[in-house]
């Protein structure tokens, strides 16, 4: 049974750079699924970030793409988010997930969202 | 972007109780919808896939149902249990967007 767990510092200053690590664990990173991340504010909605496939190719939120980089470590079998110059408002519950696709299109392939980590709150503060 | 509305925002039940909670896209999505089950300080469950897809070890009790903009889980029996928020996602096109969440109080 697969299982994800976040790691990472929880608090980050303003204009700085959150890195958080998912490990999967009871399976590998290099089956044929998408990894995401998906993150949620205080007291709001879910929004999703973006995905990885085991070969490194990546798709992102419109919103955060500027900003955001997701990679992967076969070898660790982990995968990573970076989110750069963050403020306030990038603090969050952060989530990563095991992703399944049915369909693909050009910017995205997750369709939903199974097993998810138990979620990292990282708050952006000086 | 596709916007997901969800609704109600929440609702109050009994344990026994038939609940149903919908969820509306703002263009057709086909059946790329599932929906999640959060409970307190918890991570979400995945408890539907595809729209009607129940998966493994989720009881019976909850189904989904619908296609294209208007979509519907439905709780058959509320459990102490199901007491939570329940969110839908659309995996249809990207970004992939989440309702806004219906909390089931008791």
């Amino acid at each position: 049974q697969v299982q994800l767990q976040e790691s990472g510092p929880r608090l980050v200053k303003p204009s700085g750079t959150l890195s958080l690590t998912c490990a999967v664990s009871g399976g590998s990173i290099s089956s044929r699924n998408w990894w995401s991340w998906v993150r949620q504010p205080p007291g709001k909605d879910l929004e999703w970030i973006g995905e990885i496939y085991p070969t490194g190719t990546t798709n992102y939120n419109p919103s955060l793409k500027s900003r955001v980089t997701i990679s992967v470590d076969k070898s660790k079998n982990h995968f990573s988010l970076n989110v750069s110059s963050v403020t306030a408002a990038d603090t969050a519950v952060y989530y990563c997930a095991r992703a399944f696709s049915r369909r693909c299109t050009p910017a995205s392939c997750s369709n939903y969202f199974d097993p998810w980590g138990q979620g990292a709150l990282v708050t952006v503060s000086s | 972007d596709i916007q997901m509305t969800q609704s109600p925002s929440s609702l109050s039940a009994s344990v026994g109780d038939r609940i149903t909670i919908t969820c509306r896209a703002s263009q057709s999505i086909s059946t790329y919808l599932s929906w999640y089950q959060q409970s307190p300080g918890k991570a979400p469950k995945l408890l539907i896939s595809a729209a009607s897809t129940l998966q493994s070890g989720v009881p019976s009790r909850f189904s989904g149902g619908g296609s294209g903009t208007d979509f519907t889980l439905t709780i058959n029996g509320l459990q102490p249990e199901d007491f939570a928020t329940y969110y839908c996602l659309q995996g249809y096109s990207s970004p992939l967007t989440f309702g806004g969440g219906t909390k089931v109080e008791i």
